[in-house]
């Protein structure tokens, strides 16, 4: 069944340290993966998608189809980083459910 | 266009009572869907909808959770009656198909405390 997991509830760094939040799916056929931000306060928003290989604020998300990983990387974390992440996997090429991991908070200490 | 729209923002409630969760999605958009959001299971998807049909309703925890989508510019998610495990906060979110890009935006959140 398609699963996506996020192992850690917690994450602390500090300032200027890099980043891994860590994402794991189980699932078939060829994944669509997506990271999710919610900032305190704000709505939950797209941080970035795999199929767009792009870097947004710094942060990077390669698939690893061998380890079955999405991780969410960020090589010098700021404290406006700080926020809850989520993992989302789209449940079957062609259509439109999403399912979530449990996600990560970040917290980024000056 | 001011996003999708939820409300209430919090509702603190009686166990037993009705409560009743409204959407508005963005215009144009042909996707909705119900999430739950909780501490130790995260975000779960509930229900989605397309063209105000329910596809997938296989995350509604039980039949005390029913939801509807009238038309294409408002849903509702209904529990009845409402229990103390019930409290999470409950998101709604829009997409739009025929775009490949996989977003879903999201309401700022109902808070449900169900004492």
């Amino acid at each position: 069944a398609q699963r996506v997991t996020q192992p850690e509830k917690l994450l602390s760094v500090f300032k200027g340290a890099p980043v891994e939040l860590k994402c794991n799916y189980s699932y078939s056929g060829s994944p669509e993966l997506f990271w999710y931000v919610q900032y305190s306060r704000q709505r939950l928003q797209l941080l970035l998608r795999h199929i767009s290989r792009e870097s947004i604020k710094g942060f990077t998300a390669d698939l690893n189809k061998g380890e079955t990983s999405f991780h969410l990387k960020k090589p010098f974390a700021q404290e406006e980083d700080s926020a809850m992440y989520y993992c989302a996997l789209r449940w079957a090429s062609g259509t439109y459910k999403y399912i979530f991991g449990t996600g990560t908070r970040l917290k980024v200490l000056a | 266009d001011a996003g999708v729209i939820q409300s209430p923002r919090h509702e603190v409630t009686e166990m037993g009572q009705e409560v009743t969760l409204r959407c508005k999605p963005i215009s144009g958009h042909d996707y909705l869907f119900w999430y739950r959001q909780t501490m130790m299971r995260g975000l779960e998807l509930l229900i989605y909808f397309n063209n105000n049909v329910p596809i997938d309703d296989s995350g509604m925890p039980e039949d005390r959770f029913s939801a509807k989508m009238p038309n294409a510019s408002f849903s509702t998610l209904k529990i009845q009656p409402s229990e103390p495990r019930d409290s999470a906060v409950y998101f709604c979110a829009s997409s739009i198909s025929g775009v490949n890009t996989g977003e879903l935006f999201f309401g700022e959140g109902s808070r449900l405390t169900v004492l």
